[in-house]
């Protein structure tokens, strides 16, 4: 079956430190896994694109890494800032790119 | 500016009373899609179109209509809602064949309350 597993569920941190999220998935056959931020009340929006040949992409102080034979990826976020509080979704996508799976998210809340 | 545009962004209603979500898009993309979104569950979809006069049913279609009848309009219409219709809608676009990176551009969301 077609899973995308996030953790953790919420999490809280204070300001200025580091975290990393959690994403595991069983997705076949794998097209990408994109990292998607949503702020309360509005919708997802793309943070960065992984593939099956790319292990590493920064996109300022978010990180995400992919190991394709472990089906697992990670989402680094570094010094926060309080604008970072949002749900952050993981999404894998299918072979041709149309099938999506999401995860649940995992909320993020970080406090001064 | 690209857009997708979703209407109302809120509405409470009662069981049985027929409604309709618009959803609109200025960035001519060929695939557009529905989504519900609940607590715990994550985004799941409804319906999904690769491009006018074609739809297909996502994941939760039961209870939903969707018509793709201009590139740009793609309404969630709902004949007959029942409570457990009570969610969050995005509507999400994006490019089609070749030019598609998976990357989804969403609406603003709309909340819907059915009593």
């Amino acid at each position: 079956k077609n899973q995308v597993e996030q953790s953790p569920q919420s999490l809280i941190i204070l300001e200025g430190k580091n975290c990393t999220l959690q994403c595991n998935y069983t997705v076949s056959p794998f097209s990408n896994l994109r990292w998607y931020k949503q702020d309360t009340g509005r919708g997802p929006v793309s943070l960065t694109i992984m593939t099956f040949s790319e292990n590493t992409k920064s996109n300022g102080r978010y990180t995400a890494t992919l190991d394709a034979d472990t089906k697992q990826s990670s989402l680094h976020i570094t010094a926060s800032q309080l604008s970072d509080s949002a749900s952050y979704i993981c999404v894998v996508s299918r072979g041709g790119g149309f099938k999506t799976i999401f995860g649940a998210g995992t909320r993020l809340f970080v406090k001064a | 500016e690209a857009q997708v545009t979703q209407n109302p962004r809120y509405l409470i209603t009662v069981t049985g009373k027929k409604l309709t979500v618009t959803c609109s898009q200025n960035m001519n993309h060929e695939y557009m899609s529905w989504y519900r979104q609940d607590p715990g569950l994550g985004l799941r979809q409804i319906y999904y179109s690769m491009n006018v006069e074609v739809t297909d049913k996502g994941d939760v279609p039961e209870g939903y209509k969707v018509s793709r009848k201009e590139k740009r309009n793609f309404p969630l219409i709902l004949e007959s809602p029942s409570p457990n219709q009570t969610s969050l809608y995005f509507c999400a676009t994006h490019l089609g064949g070749r030019r598609n990176t998976g990357e989804l551009f969403f609406g603003e969301g709309s909340r819907l309350t059915v009593l």
